[in-house]
């Protein structure tokens, strides 16, 4: 069973560009969280989806950021006309559904996006 | 919102004694806590589970305990070793939904041989 997949792992974008940002969960796993990583700080949630509806979006910015987790296909992460404060590391991680209700998260390798 | 610490950024200690790392949390009780292990480059890897009706986890040479009197876990890794360097961060559930996590800011632990 592979792990959380994304791509591509580094992306570099001039500004003003669109960055697009996958990530497969784990096989199984229907809800799909992103977050944003600066150097030497720790992870700041971003949003929590599930097949085809957003959870929670509260830690995304209002405007340039979008995430959708289609019904076929990986979840994606858009920023549209980045700046240079961009930069960072973005993590996806995935969860399963269990009667539980309460399991860890599988995280990605991450996306290192450089905005020149 | 939830506002977590982490005790001090980095700490070092010496191979072989127990490393011991602090969560201290200031709002809501959360109903379960998370530690996990970051290394450079590369996505958090998941250690340890607590939820706010168990005092104590273990697994191997990790410990966790949690007191919601205090707000605080503490997360122990006996017999340290240069491979247990690494990033650790603690996480709380956002009591937004099912696994949704709001994490610390992490202590960077270096184990000197």
């Amino acid at each position: 069973n592979a792990g959380v997949m994304q791509n591509p792992r580094h992306l570099v974008r001039r500004r003003g560009q669109e960055a697009r940002l996958r990530c497969s969960p784990m096989k199984g796993h229907s809800h799909v969280y992103w977050y944003r990583q600066l150097p030497e700080e720790g992870l700041k949630f971003m949003v929590y989806l599930q097949k085809e509806n957003i959870i929670d979006e509260s830690g995304m910015p209002k405007e340039r950021f979008s995430a959708e987790f289609p019904k076929e296909g990986p979840s994606i992460l858009r920023i549209q006309q980045v700046v240079r404060g961009d930069s960072a590391a973005y993590f996806c991680a995935s969860s399963p559904i269990t009667l539980a209700g309460v399991h860890e998260q599988f995280f990605g390798p991450g996306t290192r996006l450089t905005v020149l | 919102s939830q506002k977590i610490e982490q005790n001090s950024e980095a700490l070092n200690i010496q191979e072989g004694k127990t490393a011991t790392l602090t969560c201290n949390y200031t709002n809501y009780s959360p109903a379960y806590l998370q530690w996990y292990r970051q290394d450079p480059g590369r996505g958090p890897v998941f250690l340890l589970l607590i939820r706010e009706n168990e005092k104590e986890k273990r697994k191997e040479r990790l410990k966790v305990t949690f007191d919601t009197t205090l707000k605080q876990s503490l997360f122990h890794i006996t017999a340290s070793q240069p491979a247990d360097s690494a990033t650790y961060l603690c996480a709380l559930d956002r009591q937004t939904g099912a696994n949704n996590l709001f994490f610390g800011t992490g202590t960077r632990l270096t184990v000197i041989p």
